[in-house]
């Protein structure tokens, strides 16, 4: 158990609505980090929060967006969605920002979305 | 852009036996690389990471070797164990990029008794 939650561990939903993910990082850790896993690519970085607030950006599609609130959870929120969104999607913690550090992660178990 | 590439999608390997996990990366601008673990239906577990001013660093029955002239890594397990059989994933990181790890596609470790 890495001290990282996420719920749901399932959510299947049609093309077009909208989803929340959540996540809670372990005690302690500030930074919050979003990965996607479709079935045709590795784990691809989204986007990092750190004590609230936005510190990097990958690939995320406008369609998605995501926060961190002061308890230090964090939401990822998919819009408008594709059948093409459907992955699983992990949510990691680290202590640091990373910035000059080394930065181990402890991720989630994984929110699989199906959508259909 | 396939920054992190792991060539192999799987390996099988005979209990007891080494088994070697390749990893080749492109961005030189790397400063930490990752191994992580993965069970099926659960999040990537930490394995061991390296410094890139580092060329070995060993934890028990994992090592990871760093060529970085060669842009390569690799994680040697001995001996193999059952338990081992999962997907590794090495992944790079950039301190001043925040910390976010660049994945390669995963390895499938299969170790038969």
């Amino acid at each position: 158990d890495s001290g990282v939650t996420q719920t749901p561990k399932h959510l299947i939903t049609a093309t077009g609505q909208r989803v929340t993910l959540r996540c809670s990082p372990r005690s302690g850790d500030l930074s919050v980090y979003w990965y996607q896993q479709s079935l045709d690519q590795g784990l691809q970085f989204l986007i990092q929060y750190y004590n609230g607030e936005e510190r990097a950006k990958g690939n995320i599609l406008e369609r998605f967006s995501a926060q961190q609130f002061p308890d230090l959870h964090s939401e990822l929120n998919l819009s408008s969605l594709e059948l093409g969104d459907s992955a699983l999607y992990f949510c990691a913690s680290s202590v640091a920002t990373g910035t000059g550090v080394y930065n181990e992660q402890f991720f989630g178990p994984g929110t699989r979305l199906t959508v259909l | 852009d396939q920054q992190v590439k792991q060539n192999s999608p799987s390996l099988s390997v005979q209990e007891g036996r080494i088994s070697i996990l390749n990893c080749d990366y492109t961005n030189s601008m790397f400063d930490y690389f990752l191994w992580y673990k993965k069970y099926p239906a659960e999040g990537p577990t930490f394995l061991i990471s390296i410094s890139s001013i580092k060329d070995k660093n060993e934890d028990g029955r994992f090592t990871v070797f760093l060529n970085k002239s060669a842009k390569h890594l690799s994680l040697h397990i001995v001996p193999s164990q059952p338990g081992d059989s999962a997907v590794y994933f090495c992944a790079g990181q950039i301190y001043n990029q925040g910390g976010k790890l660049i994945f390669g596609q995963g390895t499938e470790l299969s170790v038969k008794p």
